[in-house]
């Protein structure tokens, strides 16, 4: 059975900073990978989406890394603002094919994300 | 429409009651999952339709909950005789089509149960 650790649970940091969420997987045969953002009282809202083949994808101030061989990803986030406060979790789709099961995602339980003024 | 709604946000709901939560997928999108999300912990998946056929209900806790999508779009979650390990937030993800990665997904519906 796949399961995603996220470290670390939680994580406050002042303005400016760069910092580094990480997540791992047990089962490396995955078909992709997903960092998403959670705000209070609000769904998720997907930040990058890293296929099995690749090994990074960047969107502004965010970077995703995929090893996929030992089962981690890495979250860098740039000059840290006090709007990327959030809790941030990762998620894996653990195959491809007709199965159903095939297209869930399995979610790490979250990094909660303080950026402080 | 512009995203996944789900109705109600929040539900209270006493022991034993049945309560069904519903969620309106983006137009179009052919895939639809259910999450629960317990506090303090990441959405663990409950179900999966693509258009109105339950391909996968493994996820689900019990046979207190069912899931239906009859006309492919509209899905509904129920869940009957309600216990106090059910509170939690019930996510709606919808995806354009099984082979595109991307799941959208709603607000949830924070359900307590007491």
């Amino acid at each position: 059975k796949q399961e995603v650790t996220q470290i670390p649970a939680a994580l406050s940091v002042p303005e400016g900073e760069n910092l580094v969420l990480n997540c791992s997987f047990t089962d490396s045969a995955i078909y992709n990978l997903q960092w998403f953002r959670q705000d209070p009282g609000k769904g998720l809202t997907s930040l990058l989406l890293i296929q099995s083949s690749q090994r990074e994808q960047t969107s502004g101030r965010l970077n995703a890394s995929l090893d996929k061989s030992s089962g981690r990803s890495t979250l860098y986030i740039a000059a840290s603002q006090p709007g990327d406060s959030a809790t941030y979790l990762c998620a894996v789709r653990v195959g491809v094919g007709s199965g159903g099961s095939n297209y869930k995602l399995t979610f790490g339980k979250g990094t909660l994300l303080t950026v402080n003024p | 429409g512009a995203g996944v709604s789900q109705s109600p946000r929040y539900k209270v709901a006493k022991r034993g009651q049945d309560v069904a939560l519903r969620c309106d997928p983006i137009s179009g999108h052919v895939s639809l999952f259910w999450y629960q999300q317990a506090l303090g912990q990441g959405p663990e998946f409950l179900t999966y339709f693509q258009n109105e056929a339950q391909l996968d209900k493994s996820g689900l806790p019990s046979d207190r909950f069912f899931a239906e999508r009859p006309e492919g779009s509209v899905s509904t979650l129920k869940i009957q005789r309600t216990q106090q390990e059910d509170s939690a937030v019930y996510l709606c993800a919808s995806r354009w089509r099984r082979d595109v990665n991307e799941q959208f997904f709603g607000p949830g519906t924070r359900l307590t149960v007491l």
